[in-house]
C-alpha cells in the first residue's frame, strides 16, 4: 500500500537534547512538508522540499533542521534551540503534476514531549 | 500573506442532518486551490475535498460538497446525512504558489460533533 509513515508515534526527550523525527513516503511524490500542530491551532509550516537535496524554510523554521537526501525521506531534527518543542508534528507529501497535483497526504504524526 | 478564517470553533449536528462549516480567506492571487481536511480523534489528517479557483462548478464528494464564492472569498463545506464517524476537527486550507512553495495555509479549525 502506498502511503506516508512517521516514526515513532510518541517521543519523549529531555530538554537540551536534539531529536530526529522520521518521515518516509512511497507515493513517488516530489514535494514533502513538515507541519507543527499546537492545541487550538491550525497547522504551521516548518520546512518544505520540492526536490532532492533542496529544501526551504517555512514560517516557523527556527530551532529545526531537515535533510532531503532521498526522494522518499524527509527527516526533521528538533534542536535544543527550539524554545517550545512539545507539539504534534505532521509530515505530508504531494505530487506537483497530474490530476492530483498539490493535494497533500499526511502521515499519522509524531507526538513529541520535551521535559 | 494569505489568511484563512474559520469563524465557528465548535458545531454540533444530529445524525442524518445537514451541517455547513464556514471558511473565508484573503488573497490577492487569482490562481489557487482550496481544500477541506478532516482530523478525527486519531489525529490522522484526511483530505475531504478540493476546489480549483478557476473552476466555477462546486466540487462534490459523496455526502460532502462545497459552496465556493470566489468574489466573496468564501469556501464553505456542507455535510449531508451526517454520520457519527463525521465527528472530527475540520480544517480549511488555501494553496497558491508563493515563497512557501506549494505549502498549505490552514485555518484554526472547526470541531464538529455528530450526536445520535
Amino acid at each position: 500500500d502506498g502511503g506516508i509513515t512517521q516514526s515513532p508515534k510518541y517521543l519523549f526527550r529531555k530538554e537540551g537534547q536534539n531529536v530526529t523525527l522520521s518521515c518516509e513516503q512511497n507515493l513517488n511524490h516530489d514535494a514533502m512538508y513538515w507541519y507543527r500542530q499546537d492545541p487550538g491551532q491550525g497547522l504551521r509550516l516548518i520546512y518544505y522540499s520540492q526536490i532532492v537535496n533542496d529544501f526551504q524554510k517555512g514560517d516557523i523554521a527556527e530551532g529545526y533542521s531537515v535533510s532531503r537526501e532521498k526522494k522518499e525521506s524527509f527527516p526533521l531534527t528538533v534542536t535544543s534551540a527550539q524554545k517550545n518543542p512539545t507539539a504534534f508534528y505532521l509530515c505530508a507529501s504531494s505530487a506537483l503534476a497530474g490530476s492530483r497535483a498539490y493535494e497533500q497526504y499526511f502521515g499519522p504524526g509524531t507526538r513529541l514531549t520535551v521535559t | 500573506a494569505q489568511t484563512v478564517t474559520q469563524s465557528q470553533p465548535e458545531m454540533s449536528v444530529q445524525e442524518a442532518e445537514t451541517v455547513t462549516l464556514s471558511c473565508t480567506y484573503d488573497t490577492s492571487e487569482n490562481n489557487y486551490y482550496l481544500f477541506w481536511y478532516k482530523q478525527p480523534p486519531s489525529r490522522q489528517m484526511i483530505l475531504v475535498i478540493r476546489q480549483e479557483a478557476y473552476k466555477q462548478q462546486n466540487a462534490t464528494e459523496n455526502r460532502f460538497s462545497v459552496n465556493f464564492q470566489k468574489a466573496a472569498k468564501s469556501f464553505s463545506l456542507k455535510i449531508s446525512d451526517s454520520q457519527l464517524g463525521d465527528t472530527a476537527m475540520y480544517f480549511c486550507a488555501f494553496m497558491a504558489y508563493s515563497n512557501s512553495g506549494y505549502a498549505l495555509n490552514f485555518g484554526k479549525g472547526t470541531s464538529l460533533l455528530v450526536t445520535p
